[in-house]
């Protein structure tokens, strides 16, 4: 049983370029999420999806974007890297909004 | 402001020596709360939901309490494979999820 799968697991990037992180999950969940994480803080929103289709903006939206077309996958971008990024992706899906969130493993990132 | 504070930030444990951790929160409408454990290079694994005060969970050595303030997450004679990062977040009535920064045990045989 997968679960959440993230790929890729790492990436190093220069700045101004662009990449897709994509997060699948395998459990029919309704809601998906993006959080990045970084020393010292906690898990913090990026975007978030309560179906196929849709999607809108968490804490801290600024620089990505998102697209859920299939319900079973999440799409996080970034169009153009800034070193302000780097960070620890996760994604995760919940069945609802009270429900837990389950987490895959993560992607770093680092932004030269 | 809504707030999820963690305490301590750091606990350093021997095997067999019971501890709890503490999660503080200001929310408006608690819906619900939960505790995470992330090991290292890895996503948090969900162990406990609480719904409203006075609720208790256990699993093994770990036991999850909430009042109308706070979670603790009681740890009973831990084990080094207990050694982790510990999360909590809060869920408000406006359906925002926010996780506190976390308390990272250590136990050594």
């Amino acid at each position: 049983n997968a679960g959440v799968t993230q790929t890729p697991k790492f990436r190093v990037l220069k700045t101004g370029q662009s990449m897709t992180l994509l997060c699948a999950q395998d459990m029919n969940h309704e809601y998906m999420y993006w959080y990045r994480q970084d020393p010292g803080m906690g898990l913090r929103l990026i975007h978030y999806s309560v179906g196929e289709g849709t999607t809108a903006k968490g804490e801290v939206p600024d620089g990505y974007n998102v697209s859920r077309l299939k319900k079973q996958n999440f799409l996080l971008g970034l169009e153009s890297a800034a070193p302000s990024q780097t960070s620890v992706y996760f994604c995760a899906s919940s069945q609802g909004l009270i429900q837990p969130q389950h987490f895959g493993d993560g992607t770093r990132l680092s932004i030269l | 402001e809504d707030q999820v504070t963690q305490s301590p930030e750091a606990l350093r444990l021997q095997e067999g020596e019971s501890s709890s951790l503490n999660c503080s929160y200001t929310v408006s409408g608690l819906r619900g709360l939960f505790w995470y454990r992330q090991d290292p290079g890895k996503g948090p694994e969900f162990l406990f939901t609480l719904y409203s005060a006075g609720e208790e969970k256990e699993k093994e050595r770990l036991k999850a309490t909430l009042t109308k303030k706070e979670s603790f997450l009681h740890i009973t004679a831990p084990k080094p494979e207990d050694s982790a990062t510990y999360l909590c977040a809060v869920l408000d009535s406006w359906g925002k999820l926010q996780f506190g920064a976390g308390t990272q045990v250590v136990v050594t045989p």
